[in-house]
């Protein structure tokens, strides 16, 4: 079956630890998104990859990174830059960027410890 | 800017009740519109979409009508089961012009028996 695969699915940092969340799809889509979500929050877009080695900061970009070297592949990195890490993280894909709707994956819970 | 606003939850209904979760916007353009459910610990599913003025997406017997004059999407359910508790986010995008989608904050449902 296509879809997104989101790792893990729980994750801890330390302070001043950057960490890695992974995001994996199989739908050949072209876009992929970043999301944030917050309790009683909506989503907020960190970045956004509209194309293989392409990427632009969205409204909350400050503390993370990411790269897309393939099409398949849009990990994020949270920094230590970011000071209230805290949240579920949403990676998402659709066909293109201007083709939604777009597709989610199941989530990363990071916490700090 | 573009932006969603939904009505503020929780919203609690008995089994077999009747389901209006209000959703407007504020776009510049033509959006698309979504409806997103999310359910517990779970990433976003699409529930259903409309691209174009007086459309109507329906899904699950779920539905909204895309309403240029007033600027909403409001979401229906003739009769709501307890499998549909779960968190409901209205969204847009502006297709050709936009990126992401851009999320409301959600509402979230609780069926009871």
């Amino acid at each position: 079956d296509g879809g997104i695969t989101q790792s893990p699915k729980y994750l801890f940092r330390k302070e001043g630890q950057n960490v890695t969340l992974s995001c994996e799809q199989n739908l050949n889509h072209d876009a992929m998104y970043w999301y944030r979500q917050d309790p009683g929050q909506g989503l907020r877009l960190i970045y956004y990859s509209q194309i293989v080695n392409d990427f632009q900061k969205g409204d909350i970009a400050e503390g993370y990174s990411v790269s897309r070297e393939k099409k398949e592949s849009f990990p994020l990195t949270v920094t230590s830059a970011q000071k209230n890490p805290t949240a579920f993280y949403l990676c998402a894909s659709s066909i293109t960027a201007s083709n939604q709707p777009q597709h989610f994956g199941d989530g990363t819970r990071l916490s700090i410890l | 800017g573009d932006s969603v606003t939904q009505m503020e939850g929780p919203v609690t209904l008995s089994e077999e009740a009747f389901l209006t979760i209000n959703c407007t916007y504020t776009a510049t353009g033509y959006p698309s519109l979504f409806w997103y459910v999310q359910y517990p610990g779970e990433g976003l599913q699409l529930l259903l979409k409309a691209t174009k003025a007086d459309d109507k997406g329906s899904n699950k017997g779920f539905e909204a009508t895309y309403r240029k004059e007033t600027t909403s999407f409001h979401l229906e359910k003739g009769s709501v089961q307890v499998s549909d508790s779960a968190v409901y986010f209205c969204a847009l995008s502006l297709g050709e012009t936009g990126y992401a989608l851009n999320f409301g904050k959600g509402t979230s449902l609780l069926v009871t028996p």
